[in-house]
């Protein structure tokens, strides 16, 4: 079965720097592209950064460029999100979600990594 | 603003049908570029519904059925059912000279009366 496992919620102060992470389990890792999606409180989908773990290829939304950084680790089968800085706009619900090799489409998704910013 | 644009909201009774819209632009669904569907449970992750267009996956009821045209596409469902209250969202890629994007709709809550 494939399987993504996404670590668990946090909770941190505006200024601080965070590493999320995202397993991947079930099918070749390397082979498949990984995006993060970020969904803000009672707000929709929005697609934030994709990387292929086999070399590293990484495309970020332009929305997104600049403010944070994606990563993989292939021999433990594990995707990254990361932020230097974080701000209170930051609070939200973060999934990773495996892109379809023969498509633009997503699936699996994680569980979902609830992020809070607050002061 | 989303750059795929959905209804807010739509609602329908048991057993009847509703039809989700999803409209792009030349960038996008107008491109040529398939669009996909997500259902999104209250409190839990999307999960893929409809792909390329049309398809459903393994275990997706065939109560729920996607179309695409020009630069818009729609999710239709029939026989609605309690469990169908969810948010839905479609997807595409898009091709801007910003750089490429996987854009989503704004989403769509359907309410079962």
């Amino acid at each position: 079965e494939v399987q993504l496992v996404q670590s668990g919620a946090e909770v941190k102060k505006p200024g601080e720097s965070l590493k999320i992470s995202c397993k991947g389990s079930g099918y070749n890792f390397t082979t498949y592209w990984m995006g993060w999606v970020r969904q803000m409180p009672g707000k929709g989908l929005e697609w934030m950064a994709i990387i292929y773990p086999g070399d590293s290829d990484i495309r970020y939304s332009p929305s997104f460029q600049g403010l944070v950084t994606i990563s993989a680790d292939k021999s433990i089968n594990t995707a990254y999100l990361q932020w230097s800085r974080l701000k209170v706009s930051d609070t939200a619900i973060y999934y990773c979600a495996r892109r379809e090799e023969e498509g633009d489409w997503f699936d699996p998704w994680g569980q979902g990594t609830l992020v809070t910013v607050s002061s | 603003q989303s750059v795929l644009t959905q209804p807010p909201s739509v609602s329908g009774a048991p057993g009847q049908r509703v039809t989700i819209s999803c409209t792009g632009s030349s960038s996008n669904i107008g491109a040529g570029y398939d669009v996909h569907w997500y259902q999104q449970l209250p409190g839990t992750a999307p999960k893929l519904l409809i792909y390329g267009n049309s398809n459903r996956p393994s275990g997706v009821p065939d109560r729920f059925s996607g179309s695409k045209s020009g630069t818009s596409a729609s999710l239709a469902i029939t026989g609605l059912q309690a469990e169908d209250e969810a948010d839905y969202y479609c997807q595409a890629y898009d091709s801007r000279l910003s750089g490429p994007d996987w854009v989503f709709g704004g989403g769509t809550k359907l309410t079962v009366l």
